[in-house]
């Protein structure tokens, strides 16, 4: 199975908005809501910051926001603060019954 | 609050079998509706996806790694367990347990992480 893709990098100022995409197929993000997306520092372990392409539990940033078309998932960050520079991943459900990630994405804060 | 913790030998040698031990604690693992997964993070790369165990007992793997990973539980001991055999220097990575509950995507409690160092 393929990685889902994602930009290697983005970068916004404090206050802008950005957003990730996650690109797979119709065996992947095409096929199912099973999107989900971690926000991760160095050294530290991920941690879930949307599921299911909108749904995001309780205690995170309403800043987060998911949502998916066609073959793309995406993840929007508004007001960008500094403590959102991280690595972000995507990962998706798949026909084969296993589960795939994004290769992740830099975000850097000006 | 539940919590999840890894376990392992820190060191492998190539072509020899790695075992890791995740134990959870704060609730059990035999609770139904819940998957029990591992992920593994190679330094300086991206997050994989390694296979999941289901409250069912049906067991899913990585195509990549099937032929060489074994996922299973411990209800005794309420603890998550995972073997990969012939290992090389490229399993070298940081090893995570996760949970997932059934009809989510979501993976919402994980490990702290061990890293596993595959070197002669």
């Amino acid at each position: 199975q393929s990685a889902l893709t994602q930009p290697a990098s983005v970068s916004g100022s404090p206050g802008q908005s950005i957003t990730i995409s996650c690109t797979g197929t119709s065996n992947d993000i095409g096929g199912y809501n099973y999107v989900s997306w971690y926000q991760q520092y160095p050294g530290k372990a991920p941690k879930l910051i949307i599921s299911d392409v909108s749904n995001r539990p309780s205690g995170v940033s309403n800043r987060f926001s998911g949502s998916k078309s066609d073959h793309t998932a995406s993840l929007t960050i508004s007001g960008l603060q500094a403590e959102d520079e991280a690595d972000y991943y995507c990962i998706s459900y798949t026909t084969s019954t296993t589960w795939v990630f994004g290769g992740g994405t830099k975000l850097t804060v000006l | 609050q539940l919590q999840l913790q890894e376990s392992g030998p820190g060191l492998v040698k190539p072509s020899e079998t790695l075992s890791l031990t995740c134990t959870v604690s704060g609730g059990s693992i035999s609770t139904s509706g819940f998957c029990w997964v591992w992920i593994r993070q190679p330094p300086g790369k991206g997050l994989e996806w390694i296979g999941n165990i289901k409250d069912t007992g049906t067991i899913n793997y990585n195509p990549s790694l099937k032929s060489r990973v074994t996922i299973s539980v411990d209800t005794s001991k309420n603890h998550l367990s995972l073997s990969l055999r012939s290992v090389t220097a490229a399993d070298t990575a940081v090893y995570y347990c996760a949970r997932r509950r059934r009809g989510s995507s979501g993976l919402d409690f994980w490990g702290q992480g061990t890293l596993i160092t595959v070197s002669s």
